[in-house]
């Protein structure tokens, strides 16, 4: 069965700082997209960006790039220079090639600090 | 862009009663899903239907069901309410086909309480 694992509750950045959120997933289907999904404090998902497992480049969407190591199973998500309007919940999710279901993980919870 | 409307953003109801929750897509998709969301728990899929008429459930489907009669509008049934489904409820929506590569577009949610 597919899982997802976000081990961090919470972090907190300085702004213009750079910060990683953790990724770890779990799936014995050898294709497959990874998915990272923004959360304000307004409630609406907001895609910020998407991995496939035989994509051999990282992905990128301006200052967001998806860490992806797939003997390690984690799809890490980069935040490069932190702004205030970053704060928000971030969850990372998958979908096997197979499978219906957008599985996610429990999400972390940033905070930005000026 | 994409819109996908969800008809109440707070919902208080008693135990017992029959709830509706209606979501509404603009887009022609034929993929509808319906989340909920608890804290430490992320997004769990209740129901979700790929047609018209056509439905699967999701990882926690008991208390639920759905409605899937026009392809834009997708609906949430709670039977008879008890307080264990105060939640956040989210809807979403994906283009055909259904691969690895569509994202969910969302609506905003429904806040669901019940006394």
């Amino acid at each position: 069965a597919q899982k997802i694992t976000q081990t961090q509750p919470g972090m907190f950045v300085q702004e213009k700082e750079a910060v990683t959120l953790d990724c770890t997933y779990d799936t014995s289907d050898p294709s497959y997209g990874l998915f990272w999904y923004k959360q304000p404090s307004s409630g609406e998902m907001i895609f910020l960006i998407y991995q496939g497992s035989y994509d051999q480049q990282n992905a990128t969407e301006g200052r967001y790039s998806l860490n992806f190591q797939k003997a390690r199973k984690s799809a890490n998500l980069v935040i490069s220079a932190s702004q205030l309007g970053d704060s928000a919940m971030y969850f990372c999710a998958m979908r096997e090639e197979y499978g219906n279901k957008l599985v996610f993980g429990a999400g972390t919870i940033l905070r930005v600090k000026s | 862009d994409v819109k996908v409307t969800q008809s109440s953003r707070y919902l208080v109801k008693r135990t017992g009663e029959k709830v509706f929750l209606e979501c509404v897509q603009d887009m022609d998709h034929e993929n509808m899903f319906w989340y909920r969301q608890d804290p430490g728990l992320g997004l769990r899929l209740i129901y979700f239907s790929y047609d018209v008429k056509m439905k699967e459930k999701g990882d926690i489907p008991e208390g639920y069901s759905v409605s899937r009669e026009k392809k834009e509008r997708f609906s949430l049934i709670l039977e008879s309410a008890s307080t264990n489904q105060t939640s956040m409820y989210l809807c979403a929506s994906s283009p055909p086909p259904q691969g690895i590569l569509s994202p969910l577009h969302f609506g905003n949610g429904t806040r669901l309480t019940v006394t």
